[in-house]
């Protein structure tokens, strides 16, 4: 079965450096999302992103945070400058037409650790 | 802004018995989901339920839905140990999908 793969499964990075966090979502999957997890917390939504651009952001997802999809495979997820509360499980998930109808295919997540 | 917020439970029940966990919501939905969290995993779905839908079954998982009272059900009947797991509900509006806390559910075999 199909997977949404995310790329490393751990991430350590001191305070103020750019990280980039990647993801293959399911190759015929048209929409994609990353969420952050922090520990024992809730699942956050971060961004919504379909046809090479933003459709739903959040609060969480200010000035630091950009996703890309650079070419047909890969999405990121790019912080600018990290800081502590940055430190969370970051999942990338993809769907194939969207919330609306159909769920949600999550990879196992990147753990990135800000010291 | 769209939330499932779960009842805060922890969950310990024998092998064999029946979890039941639930979940209430603020606004407006398009659907309702589960989804099920293995330790250090992601979220792996389970069952989706309509607004326009009140109950729906897939094996062992039963949910009901109430949009009335803005709520729905997870019923998981004769756990096994493989079902320990947190489980989260969420909404589903416009294109983002809101989570709750979680309920961690523990089976003893």
């Amino acid at each position: 079965e199909p997977e949404v793969t995310q790329t490393p499964s751990h991430q350590v990075t001191q305070m103020g450096q750019e990280v980039i966090l990647r993801c293959v979502p399911i190759s015929n999957h048209l929409y994609f999302y990353w969420y952050r997890q922090i520990l024992g917390q809730k699942v956050e939504f971060l961004v919504s992103f379909y046809n090479n651009e933003i459709s739903e952001k959040s609060e969480i997802f200010d000035d630091q945070f950009s996703v890309e999809r650079p070419d047909g495979s890969n999405f990121t997820l790019k912080i600018r400058s990290t800081k502590l509360e940055d430190s969370a499980m970051y999942f990338c998930a993809s769907t194939s037409s969207g919330t609306t109808n159909s769920p949600l295919h999550f990879g196992n997540g990147t753990r990135l650790t800000v010291t | 802004s769209q939330q499932g917020e779960e009842d805060p439970q922890a969950l310990s029940i024998q092998e064999g018995e029946n979890a039941t966990m639930n979940c209430s919501y603020k606004t407006s939905i398009n659907n309702l989901q589960w989804y099920r969290q293995n330790s250090g995993r992601g979220l792996v779905h389970l069952i989706l339920i309509r607004s326009n839908e009140r109950e729906k079954h897939s094996g062992r998982l039963r949910v009901t839905l109430d949009t009335s009272k803005k709520s729905s059900s997870l019923l998981i009947t004769a756990s096994r140990a493989a079902d320990t797991a947190s489980y989260f509900c969420a909404t589903g509006w416009n294109n983002r999908l809101a989570f709750g806390k979680g309920n961690q559910v523990v089976v003893i075999p």
